[in-house]
């Protein structure tokens, strides 16, 4: 069974651009979130998607937007992109059962996001 | 809402030393605990998880937690650990979705450093 996959693994963008960072969750899962890891600031939640829609939100500008396919694959945006923004970026998917939270979040490898 | 602490930030020991890693949380409702395991240059990994039932749980490669609900503790264990141990370690309550999984809020990670 194919993991978590994030693609790309690793990009380098200017000030003022945007990006998109792509996750394609395990094969099932129809739940996915984003994290946004830093050395100072440690693991963060950013959102969650779910059947398409944006379920939960974490403390994020608004520069930080996401979306999921009807395929479960989600990608995550950042427009005009700040310094601030280089982080490892962590996509998780899971399932889930019936009205039981009863699963966990596989993650993926991440995007490394470098802003120059 | 939820919050959680990782009580040691970095910790060293020998090869067949004892470990025991203190988190607390916040107390938020529903409460589904996990360690997650961050090797050097891999993806996060589940270490183990609680979500109800006997209060001390095992994971994978020996590793153990205990679950005590009057301290808001979920402390990991490993009675000898290897060198290969080395890695961050992270604790992660999970506040559950309403209709989705739910967020998993981050500790700042313990980083495990073990000598052979």
């Amino acid at each position: 069974k194919a993991g978590v996959t994030q693609t790309p693994r690793y990009l380098i963008k200017t000030r003022g651009q945007q990006v998109t960072l792509s996750c394609s969750p395990i094969s099932g899962h129809r739940s996915v979130s984003w994290y946004q890891q830093t050395p100072g600031q440690g693991l963060q939640f950013l959102f969650e998607y779910f059947s398409e829609t944006q379920r939960n939100k974490g403390n994020f500008p608004g520069r930080f937007s996401g979306r999921q396919f009807s395929n479960s694959r989600s990608e995550m945006n950042v427009s005009t992109l700040e310094l601030g923004d280089s982080a490892l970026y962590l996509c998780a998917s899971s399932s889930r059962e019936s009205d039981r939270v009863n699963t966990e979040a596989f993650f993926g490898q991440g995007t490394r996001l470098t802003v120059v | 809402a939820q919050s959680v602490s990782q009580h040691n930030h970095h910790v060293i020991l020998s090869e067949a030393a004892s470990l025991e890693l203190g988190c607390n949380y916040s107390y938020g409702g529903t409460v589904n605990l996990f360690w997650y395991v961050q090797y050097p240059g891999q993806h996060l990994q589940l270490l183990l998880k609680y979500f109800s039932g006997d209060p001390l749980v095992k994971g994978i490669k020996g590793f153990e937690a205990e679950f005590i609900k009057s301290k808001f503790s979920f402390n990991l264990r490993k009675p000898s650990v290897q060198w290969s141990d080395t890695a961050e370690y992270f604790c992660a309550p999970l506040t559950p979705g309403g209709t989705s999984y739910g967020k998993l809020t981050f500790g700042q990670g313990t980083i495990l450093t073990v000598h052979p």
